[in-house]
């Protein structure tokens, strides 16, 4: 089954452990990119990935990194987490064409940072 | 400059009324717009996209680039339709590379 696989699903930290949400997708998508959303903010793009070792900042990089070693995976790192990273996360895949079916989502990340 | 604009945060109509979730974007090239739905914070789901012209789900979309709108319609909503609903613009981001632009959402209610 094609899919873009998360984990973990839910995450309660403290402020300043630093600390790696994995994502991984089987479909050899050349895109990746990383959201998060927040009440009444919509999906906000932190960093994005056009293919192997070629990674940018989106709209809201700030407190976070990424890293693109290989194809499917796209790992979102936040190296001293605070309180305001406190959100749900979305990993998304794609391949970056037009005419292409758009992004698969996957399954969220909850994030508590106390 | 926001390039898709959702106007309506929330949407609230009633079980069997129609339903048009409202959706313009700005782009000087040939759009390519879609539609993804997201229930009860789960993952967001591809809907439909404009260039497949299809119905999913009761619900259609036509592009008009005369009123750049890309506006999501259903004649009957039922209660399962409540869900956040996000209009999208796949971009060209440069040398070939396109990249989806989102809007900022519209969360639709269903009143049984």
């Amino acid at each position: 089954e094609a899919q873009v696989t998360q984990n973990p699903r839910y995450l309660i930290t403290v402020t300043g452990k630093k600390l790696t949400v994995t994502c991984s997708q089987n479909m050899n998508h050349e895109y990746m990119s990383w959201y998060r959303q927040d009440p009444g903010l919509g999906l906000r793009q932190i960093y994005y990935s056009m293919n192997v070792e070629v990674t940018d900042k989106g709209d809201v990089p700030e407190g976070y990194k990424v890293s693109r070693k290989e194809k499917r995976n796209f790992p979102l790192i936040l190296e001293s987490p605070s309180p305001n990273q406190t959100s749900l996360y979305f990993c998304a895949s794609s391949s970056p064409f037009r005419g292409s079916y758009g992004y698969t989502f996957g399954s969220g990340t909850r994030l508590t940072v106390v | 400059a926001q390039r898709v604009t959702q106007p309506e945060k929330l949407l609230s109509v009633f079980k069997g009324a129609p339903v048009e979730l409202k959706c313009n974007y700005s782009y000087s090239g040939s759009p390519e717009l879609f539609w993804y739905v997201q229930y009860s914070r789960q993952r967001l789901q591809l809907l439909l996209r404009h260039i497949s012209r299809e119905s999913i789900k009761g619900f259609t979309a036509d592009l008009n680039k005369g009123e750049t709108s890309f506006h999501l319609k259903k004649p009957f909503a039922q209660e399962e339709d409540s869900a956040m609903y996000y209009c999208a613009l796949n971009e060209d981001s440069g040398a070939g590379s396109y990249q989806l632009t989102f809007g900022k959402g519209t969360k639709l209610s269903v009143i049984p």
